[in-house]
């Protein structure tokens, strides 16, 4: 119940394309929803975070998208370009917050 | 300004010893997070405390895993007999305070154990 399942694992775009990543939860009691990108041999970083109470954020090329009822939430990024190639990682923490749960995280690669 | 530091970067050992990973938080910071990252997975949760005292400790794989943070800044991991499968990325991650605070990473130490 205190998993997070991310998909895909890999994901290869063209330079100007969208990548889409998916996730999914289980535990109701999330209630914060970050998503953080790491590159090689660094700490993640917070990206973009969402709570439930909204169904979108958008930040720049980057938006959440939120679907409380089926416990699914994706991670778009608009006209991608090569130095987004990272890995990204979705992740939950509920009230409290200090527990964070993240995803196996997905190694995106956009083609120049 | 600086942000979390960890030291050392890597770290290698050898089966049955034991070793201390430091991190040093953003000044001010009065949440410190570690996590464990293995090859190809996500962080996991090691432990979490809110000023000096350990607040969650519950990710803790066994009783060889232990850490401090004696006057609520820098804080030490400290694993005792180690074992390859404790050969990973360990992450400190401090913020302002719990909840949806963000948390700022460091870089990591890489512990490999032969």
């Amino acid at each position: 119940q205190q998993q997070v399942k991310q998909s895909p694992q890999s994901l290869i775009v063209q330079k100007g394309g969208i990548s889409i990543i998916n996730c999914a939860y289980e535990n109701t009691a999330f209630d914060y929803f970050p998503w953080y990108q790491q590159f090689p041999g660094k700490g993640p970083a917070l990206l973009i975070a969402i709570r439930p109470d909204v169904s979108e954020k958008k930040e720049g090329r980057f938006t959440i998208s939120f679907n409380k009822s089926a416990k699914q939430f994706s991670l778009h990024i608009m006209d991608s370009q090569p130095g987004d190639s990272a890995t990204y990682f979705c992740a939950a923490s509920n009230t409290g917050g200090f527990k964070t749960i993240f995803g196996a995280g997905t190694r995106l690669f956009v083609k120049a | 300004g600086a942000g979390v530091s960890q030291t050392p970067s890597n770290k290698v050992t050898e089966k049955g010893k034991y070793v201390e990973l430091r991190c040093d938080p953003i000044s001010g910071h009065t949440a410190l997070y570690w996590y464990r990252q293995s090859l190809g997975q996500g962080p996991e949760f090691l432990i979490y405390f809110q000023g000096t005292g350990a607040a969650d400790d519950s990710g803790l794989p066994n009783d060889r895993f232990f850490a401090v943070r004696p006057e609520g800044s820098v804080s030490t991991l400290k694993i005792q007999r180690t074992e390859r499968g404790d050969s990973a990325v360990y992450l400190c991650a401090s913020s302002f305070g719990q909840g949806r605070e963000t948390q700022y990473f460091g870089p990591g130490t890489r512990l490999l154990v032969l």
